[in-house]
């Protein structure tokens, strides 16, 4: 069984270029959240998917938008990318069953922005 | 008070301690809580739940005071593999965001 999958796993880019990141939920999960995690820093909740919509949203700037597909993967796409984006992007899926938190993490995609 | 804080660390000890890690939160409503661990570059992996007053996996042990809104990671017999960093995490609404603490970070020397 995999595991969530992220791609690509580090990326380097220039300010003010777009990027879009990947990612493949668990089996059987079907809700897909983003967070952002600056060095030394935890994790900051981007937002969340769920039936191809987005259902909660964390604060970053529009400049930070998402998909998700029918099979539940999910894309997050940054433009006009700052130098402050530079962090480890992970995603976290989970199954949606009220009450339950447990997300579990892709190995995520280290940003750079140069 | 900051939605979820955590002890700066980091920590570190020997071999065999016993330490403790706490966090507190300011969502009193909160129901759930989970410890993660992020080895170093690594992704977060779960490594506890704690729906009630508390949850005990081996050499692990985690307490919840709810009337406090205060939560802990007891590691009993630290080996050289418990070091990492550990995070405290809240959900932040009714549909499941995570909201982490920055994260303590436990190094165990020989």
């Amino acid at each position: 069984d995999a595991g969530v999958t992220q791609s690509p796993t580090h990326l380097i880019k220039t300010r003010g270029q777009q990027v879009t990141l990947r990612c493949s939920p668990k089996s059987g999960h079907d809700t897909v959240s983003w967070y952002q995690q600056a060095l030394g820093q935890g994790p900051q909740f981007i937002f969340q998917y769920y039936e191809e919509e987005e259902r909660q949203r964390g604060n970053f700037p529009d400049r930070f938008s998402g998909h998700q597909f029918p099979n539940y993967s999910s894309e997050l796409n940054v433009n006009a990318l700052l130098l402050g984006d530079s962090a480890l992007y992970l995603c976290a899926s989970s199954p949606r069953t009220r009450g339950k938190y447990e997300a579990f993490f892709g190995q995520g995609t280290r940003l750079t922005v140069v | 008070r900051k939605e979820v804080e955590q002890d700066p660390g980091p920590f570190n000890v020997p071999e065999g301690a016993t330490v403790a890690f706490n966090c507190t939160y300011s969502n009193s409503a909160s129901q759930s809580f989970f410890w993660y661990r992020q080895d170093c570059r690594k992704e977060p992996k779960l490594l506890m739940s704690v729906y009630s007053s508390g949850n005990e996996d081996g050499r692990f042990t985690a307490q919840l005071n709810r009337a406090s809104q205060y939560i802990s990671l007891l590691i009993r017999d630290s080996k050289l593999s418990d070091s990492a960093t550990y995070l405290c995490v809240v959900p932040g609404g009714s549909q499941g965001n995570l909201i982490f603490g920055k994260g303590t970070k436990l190094s165990v020397k020989p």
